[in-house]
């Protein structure tokens, strides 16, 4: 079955500067990969996908990219906000539907 | 358009007893999902289920679990004789279309409790 692997487990930025997460999957059938935020004591909301026939996707202060050779797809938050701060899960689904989710980023965002 | 709902949303058992979670899908979405998320985890798939049919159980558990999505009425993820072990939040999603043509939406999620 599929292996989501994310990179890092948490991480500390200044308000206003980049963050980056990482992950990278194991079946190459895989063709869809969503990104989730998921705050404290609430529900896991999307916030972005891409899917295997386009590489780069943006949308305002967050693009994914993804690289389908290397089987690796990463989340670019700029200009981070404070609201940023929260758990992010990025996923993979293929032909199957369901998705495997990665272990999840604890990003927060210092003032 | 209400989005997917849980219920309930706490739900404490004692050791042996069983629980039973409901998951209402949004208006029009066919294709339930359910997960388990253990504390500072990322989610496990469990179950995909459409109307009446289970069309992937491969994270479910082959004992004491059970996942239904009649044909009226909302899907149930049932767990007979709980331990300790099944505490944890349990999220359903659900989506419109399925192989992974659309988007999953996920409930607030029932935090089950096992004393």
């Amino acid at each position: 079955g599929e292996n989501v692997e994310q990179h890092p487990s948490t991480l500390s930025v200044q308000e206003g500067d980049s963050a980056v997460i990482k992950c990278t999957y194991s079946d190459s059938a895989s063709n869809y990969f969503p990104w989730y935020k998921q705050e404290l004591g609430k529900r896991p909301q999307l916030i972005i996908d891409i899917r295997s026939n386009v590489g780069e996707k943006k949308d305002q202060r967050i693009a994914v990219t993804l690289n389908k050779t290397a089987k690796h797809f990463s989340l670019h938050i700029t200009e981070t906000q404070p609201e940023d701060s929260a758990v992010y899960f990025c996923a993979a689904s293929g032909a199957g539907d369901k998705l495997s989710f990665g272990a999840g980023t604890t990003v927060t965002v210092r003032a | 358009n209400a989005g997917v709902m849980q219920n309930p949303r706490h739900l404490v058992r004692r050791r042996g007893q069983e629980a039973r979670l409901r998951c209402s899908p949004m208006k029009g979405h066919s294709h339930v999902y359910w997960y388990r998320q253990l504390p500072e985890e990322g989610l496990k798939f469990m179950v995909y289920l459409q109307k009446e049919n289970i069309i992937d159980e491969s994270g479910m558990p082959k004992e004491r679990f059970s996942a239904e999505f009649p044909k009226e009425g909302p899907s149930i993820l049932r767990i007979q004789q709980v331990v300790r072990g099944d505490s944890a939040a349990y999220f359903c999603a659900s989506s419109r279309l399925g192989q992974g043509r659309d988007e999953q939406f996920f409930g607030p999620g029932t935090r089950l409790t096992v004393l």
